[in-house]
């Protein structure tokens, strides 16, 4: 079964610019999670989807961040202006279903997003 | 507001030692627990889940143990090999609604041959 794949896997851009990340699932999973790990931190979730509806975007600093996850598959994320303090590594996951059984969520490689 | 505390941030132990990484929660609400060991420049690895409703987990030497009421788990890592040098983090996800998970810091663990 094939993982979680992001791209790109690195970017470097300087601050004002805009930049956007992609993600593709693991086949026949229904949820998608984005993350925000700022280096020395621990992931923080900024938006989660069921299909391709938003169950939480309750982080997502909305002036500046966008997602969308149509046909419930890919997803990108974007982020237009970038600012400095958005440099970090940015992570996708993917699991089954949420609701109120867990099931185990499993995470791509990452972004490592530069901002000069 | 859910909060999650590692300690210590960093660990250096020469190999064959064992060892445990702490992880505490100011909230006793959880579903359950997870520990996740990340590599450099790689995602994050799923070690161990434990449920609510349990008290420790195991998978080869890793051990982990869950104390909803004092709000602490820890993960007991026995015989120490240098290839588990990595950061280790733990996360809680809440009893109802969206699975979000709440992450500490990480432990970064180096193990010394």
């Amino acid at each position: 079964e094939a993982g979680v794949a992001q791209s790109p896997r690195y970017k470097i851009i300087e601050k004002r610019q805009s930049v956007a990340f992609w993600c593709n699932p693991i086949s026949g999973h229904a949820t998608l999670y984005w993350y925000q790990q700022i280096l020395g931190q621990g992931p923080k979730l900024l938006i989660q989807f069921q299909n391709n509806g938003v169950v939480d975007d309750s982080q997502l600093p909305k002036d500046r961040f966008s997602a969308e996850r149509l046909k419930g598959v890919d997803s990108t994320l974007k982020i237009q202006p970038a600012k400095l303090e958005d440099s970090a590594v940015y992570l996708c996951a993917s699991s089954r279903t949420s609701g109120n059984s867990y099931n185990e969520q499993f995470f791509g490689p990452g972004t490592r997003l530069t901002v000069l | 507001k859910q909060e999650v505390t590692q300690i210590p941030a960093a660990l250096s132990v020469p190999e064959g030692e064992n060892l445990v990484l702490n992880c505490s929660f100011t909230d006793s609400a959880i579903y359950n627990l997870q520990w996740f060991r990340q590599d450099p420049g790689k995602g994050l690895t799923s070690l161990l889940l434990i449920q609510s409703s349990q008290r420790e987990q195991t998978s080869g030497r890793l051990n982990a143990s869950l104390d909803k009421s004092s709000g602490r788990s820890t993960l007991y890592i026995a015989a120490s090999q240098p290839g588990d040098s990595a950061t280790y983090l733990c996360a809680v996800s809440r009893i109802q609604g969206a699975q979000k998970l709440v992450f500490g810091q990480g432990t970064r663990l180096t193990i010394n041959p």
